[in-house]
């Protein structure tokens, strides 16, 4: 069964201090590999986005890597900001030009305190 | 630009009633969206249209339907509501990059409850 689990579920952090959320998947056959972020009350935008070639992707502050081999993708989140706080979501396609076979993570839900 | 747009943004109804909600996206993108999401839960897939005149099911389809009349516009109805349609619903529309990836475009969501 196609499957997304991110972890930890929730985090506190500390403004200005850096962070990782986890993302794991079970898709096949890939095609690619998404993070959204998620403000409250708003639909998900897209941060990075990564094919099985890529292991690595950056957007300002964001950085994501992915191993295709594990299974396995990373968000690292650097000098963290009040604006950060919001869910992060891992989006994984399974399939190529397949629209139905889109699988969300349940998020990852990041609070900054000042 | 206004990307994509949903309306309403807030609806309650009553168990029994149904509703319509507007999708518009001004990207000229060729597929089209519904999601829905619950507490805890990732975005399920409701239906979905690879262009205009077809639609197809996707993960939770029952008690939903959709039409997609017009290239920008996708709708969803609910013909008769019940209180496990209670969510947050999330139209998204994308066209497939030269990678035959779909970045996916959200609205802001509309937050729909039945009692």
């Amino acid at each position: 069964k196609n499957q997304v689990e991110q972890s930890p579920q929730s985090l506190i952090i500390l403004e200005g201090k850096n962070c990782t959320l986890q993302c794991n998947y079970t898709v096949s056959p890939f095609s690619n590999l998404r993070w959204y972020k998620q403000d409250t009350g708003r639909g998900p935008v897209s941060l990075t986005i990564m094919t099985f070639s890529e292991n690595t992707k950056s957007n300002g502050r964001y950085t994501a890597t992915l191993d295709a081999d594990t299974k396995q993708s990373s968000l690292h989140i650097t000098a963290s900001q009040l604006s950060d706080s919001a869910s992060y979501i891992c989006v994984v396609s399974a399939g190529y030009s397949s629209a139905s076979k889109i699988i969300f993570g349940s998020g990852t839900r990041l609070s900054i305190r000042p | 630009n206004a990307g994509v747009t949903q309306t309403p943004k807030f609806r309650v109804l009553k168990t029994g009633q149904s509703m319509t909600l507007l999708c518009a996206q001004d990207m000229n993108h060729e597929y089209m969206y519904w999601y829905r999401q619950d507490p805890g839960m990732g975005l399920r897939l409701i239906h979905y249209s690879v262009g205009e005149g077809t639609t197809a099911k996707g993960e939770v389809p029952d008690g939903y339907n959709v039409s997609r009349l017009k290239k920008q516009n996708f709708l969803l109805g609910l013909e008769s509501a019940a209180p496990s349609q209670t969510s947050v619903y999330f139209c998204a529309s994308s066209s497939p990059t030269r990678d035959r990836v779909h970045e996916q475009y959200f609205g802001p969501g509309t937050r729909l409850t039945v009692t």
